[in-house]
């Protein structure tokens, strides 16, 4: 079945730092794959998204691209800030619109 | 991006009581609505998909009895935990989606505590 394996936490950076995030996959067919951030206390946000092989998704400085050979899309950011603390998740979603979770990675970035 | 909105955003009540939870789609029809319950730092595990005028599908292991869902139309589906109890104390989360898009928009989530 579908399945995203995420890259474990917390993760602490120092501001300014680069950031990555990894994310595998397992699909049946051809999914899309998106990031989502949840701030502490709210629900989820999305942040980016891909929705065919080797699109690359970007926003807020963020970004990650659909790689089907290697079946990742790692979430990759330059220069982190402190508001970027927060947990990210990785999904994926097939036809009939179910979403597949990663189990959430916990940043925390330190001034 | 559409907007879901959840109501109420936090709730604390008392063992054995019920609770109801309402998910909005404020500016698009729903087609499909999905139920998530999140313990803490932990990811998202779905409970339930809901279509409007259906019974709603439930994830192995998720008590229909327990965790009733209505989607009465295509803008509004409510989850009602019946009997709570302390360890249903978590955080449900709906998304809503729509037939022909691949994205699920999130509501800001309902924080149920049961003493």
């Amino acid at each position: 079945g579908d399945s995203v394996t995420q890259m474990e936490g917390p993760v602490t950076l120092s501001e300014e730092a680069f950031l990555t995030i990894n994310c595998t996959y397992t699909a049946t067919g051809y999914p899309s794959l998106f990031w989502y951030v949840q701030y502490p206390g709210e629900g989820l946000q999305l942040l980016l998204k891909a929705t065919k092989a080797d699109d690359k998704g970007s926003n807020k400085g963020f970004e990650a691209t659909y790689r089907k050979e290697t079946t990742s899309f790692h979430l990759e950011k330059g220069s982190v800030q402190v508001s970027d603390s927060a947990v990210y998740f990785c999904a994926l979603s097939e036809v009939g619109n179910q979403f597949y979770f990663g189990t959430g990675t916990s940043l925390t970035v330190i001034p | 991006g559409a907007v879901v909105s959840q109501h109420p955003s936090r709730v604390i009540c008392k063992s054995g009581t019920s609770v109801k939870i309402e998910c909005r789609s404020l500016d698009f029809q729903a087609t499909t609505m999905f139920w998530y319950r999140q313990f803490p730092k932990q990811s998202l595990m779905l409970m339930a998909t809901s279509n409007e005028g259906s019974k709603a599908t439930y994830e192995q292991g998720v008590e229909k009895d327990k965790f009733l869902i209505n989607h009465a139309s295509l803008t509004l589906s409510t989850l009602t935990v019946t009997s709570a109890h302390p360890e249903d104390s978590s955080f449900y989360i709906c998304s809503a989606g729509a037939q022909g898009i691949q994205t699920q928009y999130f509501g800001p989530g309902t924080r149920l505590l049961v003493l």
